[in-house]
């Protein structure tokens, strides 16, 4: 089945830095690529997702690339700011799964 | 639309007892899944549902059983609480495929 490693763990930037978290998957299958930001207490909520048709995929100060060949996609996020502050997890799944496959997350600290 | 909602938000039971932890979408979402959140730590999947009448377990399903009669609703029972069942509990909803949703999530202690 499929196995999702997200790295680092845990990530501390400056803010207005930018940050990177990176997931690698097994699945050669795989075909949508989810993320999720949960703040201190809250539910996870989707952020930005990609699908193996394109290779990049960017909402304002957020971004994802994929690359299918070495099988990882990393979130991207420029000019961090306090509010990103959160865990952020990524998540990997085929057509026709029945279930997504969480990273273990990345603890995310914006240094003011 | 509601979304994914769950009760309770809270709940403090003593080691032995029992409880049921309500999740209902207003989605028409056919697949359906039981999360715990221990805290620090990831996303670790008990049970799930892809229809009315399926279920399958995830990574964690002992000491859980759910059951799923209509499309709207998953309840997730615990039978004898124990302290390691101190966790976040949330409930999830997506149609084939699309975007996830999460429900606001029970807070359980087992004392």
């Amino acid at each position: 089945g499929e196995n999702v490693e997200q790295h680092p763990s845990t990530l501390s930037v400056q803010e207005g830095d930018s940050a990177v978290i990176k997931c690698t998957y097994s699945d050669s299958a795989s075909n949508y690529f989810p993320w999720y930001k949960q703040e201190l207490g809250k539910r996870p909520q989707l952020i930005i997702d990609i699908r193996s048709n394109v290779g990049e995929k960017k909402d304002q100060r957020i971004a994802v690339t994929l690359n299918k060949t070495a099988k990882h996609f990393s979130l991207h996020i420029t000019e961090t700011q306090p509010e990103d502050s959160a865990v952020y997890f990524c998540a990997a799944s085929r057509q026709g799964a029945q279930k997504l496959v969480f990273g273990q997350g990345t603890r995310l600290t914006i240094n003011p | 639309n509601a979304g994914v909602t769950q009760t309770p938000k809270f709940r403090i039971l003593k080691i032995g007892q029992s409880m049921t932890l309500q999740c209902t979408q207003d989605m028409n979402h056919n697949y359906m899944y039981w999360y715990r959140q221990d805290p620090g730590m990831g996303l670790k999947l008990i049970y799930y549902s892809v229809g009315a009448g399926i279920t399958d377990k995830g990574e964690v399903p002992n000491g859980y059983n759910v059951s799923r009669s209509t499309t709207e609703d998953f309840p997730l029972r615990l039978e004898l609480a124990a302290p390691s069942q101190t966790s976040v509990y949330f409930c999830a909803s997506r149609l084939t495929t699309s975007e996830q949703y999460f429900g606001p999530g029970t807070r359980l202690t087992v004392t």
